[in-house]
């Protein structure tokens, strides 16, 4: 089954807005992670929270992760355009590496 | 940071032939490297996991005939799609892993290769 659903699929916001992006899983974990795509481009590592850390901050971005209810949260505060992008969550269950992507969040921000 | 470079970018080939994919690490060591594949507006699929001087691992599902993966040193793997048809179009992202880093889960990310067969 597939691990890291997220809501919402779309979002659509205006600059200067905060954007919220949720993120469920399903079995245990030893960190979970959340990268951002711009259109047809790789994948670009924002932020890594471990199973055993409960929030993280990192600029405008701010991670909270809660493993009693296996969901975690991204939060982008003061949106810009250039925030524009899928964002995607992904869990791994070892030091090993292996990721588990999530779905992915598309977000628009409007000038 | 961490660099990884893919190539071709881009890439249009023509049924039944078959193509070849490059994933490198320019300024670290990897000694694991993997494979996703993403279909337009949907989520990375790990095709497989490869390690350096070994054979790569498949998930289920994925055809190792028809992805060949070679990981020949720390810094280079490759995906060659054999005899590729229409529905082999795809997205191909690889992602590596630093040697030094290996305790941190952080995964780099290729720009990815854009394969269309026609």
């Amino acid at each position: 089954s597939q691990q890291g659903e997220e809501d919402p699929q779309a979002l659509s916001i205006q600059e200067g807005e905060n954007a919220t992006m949720n993120c469920s899983y399903k079995t245990s974990i030893n960190n979970l992670q959340w990268y951002r795509q711009n259109s047809g481009r790789g994948l670009v590592h924002l932020i890594l929270i471990r199973s055993n850390e409960r929030e993280k901050h990192s600029g405008r971005l701010r991670v909270t992760l809660d493993t009693s209810k296996k969901s975690s949260s991204l939060l982008i505060t003061a949106s810009r355009a250039a925030d524009t992008a899928s964002y995607f969550c992904a869990t791994g269950g070892t030091s090993y590496g292996k990721l588990t992507f999530g779905q992915g969040t598309i977000l628009t921000v409007h000038p | 940071g961490a660099v990884v470079s893919q190539h071709p970018s881009r890439v249009i080939c023509k049924s039944g032939t078959s193509v070849k994919i490059e994933c490198r690490s320019l300024d670290f060591q990897a000694t694991t490297m993997f494979w996703y594949r993403q279909f337009p507006k949907q989520s990375l699929m790990l095709m497989a996991t490869s390690n350096e001087g070994s054979k790569a691992t498949y998930e289920q599902g994925v055809e190792k005939d028809k992805f060949l993966i070679n990981h020949a040193s720390l810094t280079l793997s490759t995906l060659t799609v054999t005899s590729a048809h229409p529905e082999d179009s795809s997205f191909y992202i690889c992602s590596a892993r630093a040697l030094d880093r290996r305790n941190t889960g952080e995964l780099f990310f290729g720009e990815g290769s854009r394969l269309t067969v026609l």
